[in-house]
């Protein structure tokens, strides 16, 4: 177990269809976040909550809403995806400490196919 | 930008040898450094990390190693299982403060251990 949860495995929606991917993380983190690793390109980080406020966006489309209601728990709502929007999406979480560096941990992700 | 990138995209080592994995990186402020093992249909798995004011950290069985002078990092595997048969990946830290907000990943490294 990784300490990150994410759920469900595996998605397949239609482009006009609206889901959500959710991640839980059991490790007490105060930081959480959204990647996106596609096939043969380094991961890419599409949201970043650190206290539960959002820190940074990386002008990822509007079609991706992100929700943190607590420190445990992240979602990311998908409305009118495209195909090129298939992908593997990480959650992760880490413990940020003012002056100290630490890892992110990751879940095993939400394998999403757009049709 | 600046980036991280890996010298090899494959690797191919008989089992119970050394694996060496080797990263470059290329933005002289990055001060922490991360690598990641990722096995099929998993997250990214944190492996080890290593600081800038560090040129040498070990864990169990894996050993990594950093020259700021030529911004080369490497991921030192001994006595190699086939169970560690994965991609490996390392990140860059750029931020400042006590963030991983701007944590930078490389492609990725194919190791595979032959029996």
């Amino acid at each position: 177990e990784t300490g990150v949860t994410q759920t469900p495995r595996h998605l397949v929606m239609g482009m006009t269809n609206k889901k959500s991917l959710k991640c839980e993380q059991h490790l007490g983190h105060n930081a959480m976040y959204w990647y996106k690793q596609s096939a043969k390109k380094p991961l890419e980080l599409m949201f970043v909550y650190s206290l539960e406020e959002r820190v940074e966006n990386n002008s990822v489309p509007s079609r991706f809403s992100p929700e943190c209601p607590n420190s445990s728990h992240l979602f990311l709502h998908l409305h009118t995806l495209q195909p090129e929007d298939s992908a593997l999406y990480l959650c992760a979480s880490s413990q940020v400490t003012a002056g100290l560096r630490s890892p992110l941990h990751f879940g095993n992700g939400t394998r999403l196919t757009v049709t | 930008g600046e980036s991280v990138g890996l010298h090899l995209p494959t690797l191919s080592v008989q089992e119970g040898d050394n694996s060496i994995i080797n990263c470059a990186y290329s933005n002289s402020a990055s001060d922490y450094f991360i690598w990641y093992k990722q096995e099929s249909g998993k997250g990214p798995q944190f492996i080890i990390d290593i600081r800038s004011n560090m040129d040498k950290r070990q864990g169990q069985r894996v050993t990594v190693l950093l020259n700021k002078t030529v911004k080369h990092l490497s991921l030192q595997i001994a006595a190699t299982q086939p169970g560690d048969s994965a991609v490996y990946f390392c990140a860059e830290n750029m931020g400042g403060g006590g963030s991983n907000y701007k944590l930078t990943f490389g492609k990725g490294t194919l190791l595979t251990v032959n029996p």
